[in-house]
C-alpha cells in the first residue's frame, strides 16, 4: 500500500520564477493538504484541498495556489519566488473529508537562489 | 485561534533513561492533539493522538502522552530512550474538524548519549 508520494524530491529555481510540487495522496484518502516547514521551523499550513475545492486556507498570499485532480491528487503552485520561499514543502492526505490524521509525504526541498 | 509551545528546543537524553518532551496548547475550542516524529530527510510520521478519549494515549515506539486540561499541557514521555529514538518531535493541535489544518509547535530535537 503507497503512502503519499511528492515529487520531485529536490528543487532549484531561481527568483521571480514559478514552480510547480506535485502529490499523490495514500490509497483511500480523499484530502489533500499543504504544509511549507522553513529550516528548523515547524510545518505551517498552507490550505487543504477536498472534492476539488480548497476548503481551507492558511495565512499565505496568493502566491501561493493549487489545484486537486478528480483522482484525489494534487499540485501546489508557487509564482514570483521569493528567496524566503525556500523550504521543504510537505504533502498531507487523510480521509474521509479530512477528519482522520494526516499521513506526511517526504516532501520536496525547494531551494530559491 | 490555536498554538503550540514547546519548551527546550534540543533536549539531551542518556540511552536507557527517561525521555519527557513538553507540549503546551492554547485553543479556544475542544482540541484534538497530535505528536509527531520526523527523521532526517523524512517526512512527518505520526505517533500518537488524543481525540477526547481517554486522557493517557499510548502511540507507537513506546511513547506515550497525557492531556491535561487545567494544564493546557500534552507531554511525550518513554521510559527508556533508545538510540534509534533521536529525531524531531512536533507538537500538533487542530479543532475538531480539522478543516483549518494543524497547527504545529517549533519542534524537539531529542538526542540520545550512549
Amino acid at each position: 500500500d503507497a503512502g503519499v508520494t511528492q515529487s520531485p524530491t529536490h528543487l532549484i529555481k531561481t527568483r521571480g520564477q514559478q514552480v510547480t510540487l506535485r502529490c499523490s495522496p495514500k490509497s483511500g484518502h480523499d484530502t489533500v493538504s499543504w504544509y511549507q516547514q522553513a529550516l528548523g521551523q515547524g510545518p505551517q499550513f498552507i490550505f487543504q484541498y477536498y472534492e476539488e475545492e480548497e476548503r481551507q486556507r492558511g495565512n499565505f498570499p496568493d502566491r501561493f495556489s493549487g489545484h486537486q485532480f478528480p483522482n484525489y491528487s494534487s499540485e501546489l503552485n508557487v509564482n514570483a519566488l521569493l528567496l524566503g520561499d525556500s523550504a521543504l514543502y510537505l504533502c498531507a492526505s487523510s480521509s474521509p473529508g479530512g477528519r482522520s490524521p494526516l499521513h506526511f509525504g517526504n516532501g520536496t526541498r525547494l531551494t530559491v537562489t | 485561534a490555536q498554538s503550540v509551545t514547546q519548551l527546550g528546543s534540543h533536549v539531551s537524553v542518556s540511552e536507557g533513561a527517561l525521555v519527557l518532551l513538553r507540549c503546551n496548547y492554547s485553543s479556544s475550542v475542544p482540541p484534538y492533539l497530535f505528536w509527531y516524529v520526523q527523521y532526517p530527510n523524512q517526512g512527518l510520521q505520526l505517533l500518537l493522538k488524543y481525540t477526547s478519549a481517554a486522557t493517557l494515549v499510548k502511540g507507537i515506539n513506546g511513547f506515550e502522552a497525557e492531556f491535561k486540561k487545567s494544564e493546557t499541557s500534552f507531554h511525550l514521555t518513554k521510559p527508556s530512550a533508545h538510540m534509534s529514538d533521536a529525531a524531531e518531535y512536533f507538537c500538533a493541535v487542530s479543532d475538531l474538524s480539522g478543516a483549518d489544518g494543524l497547527t504545529f509547535g517549533k519542534g524537539t530535537h531529542l538526542i540520545i548519549q550512549p
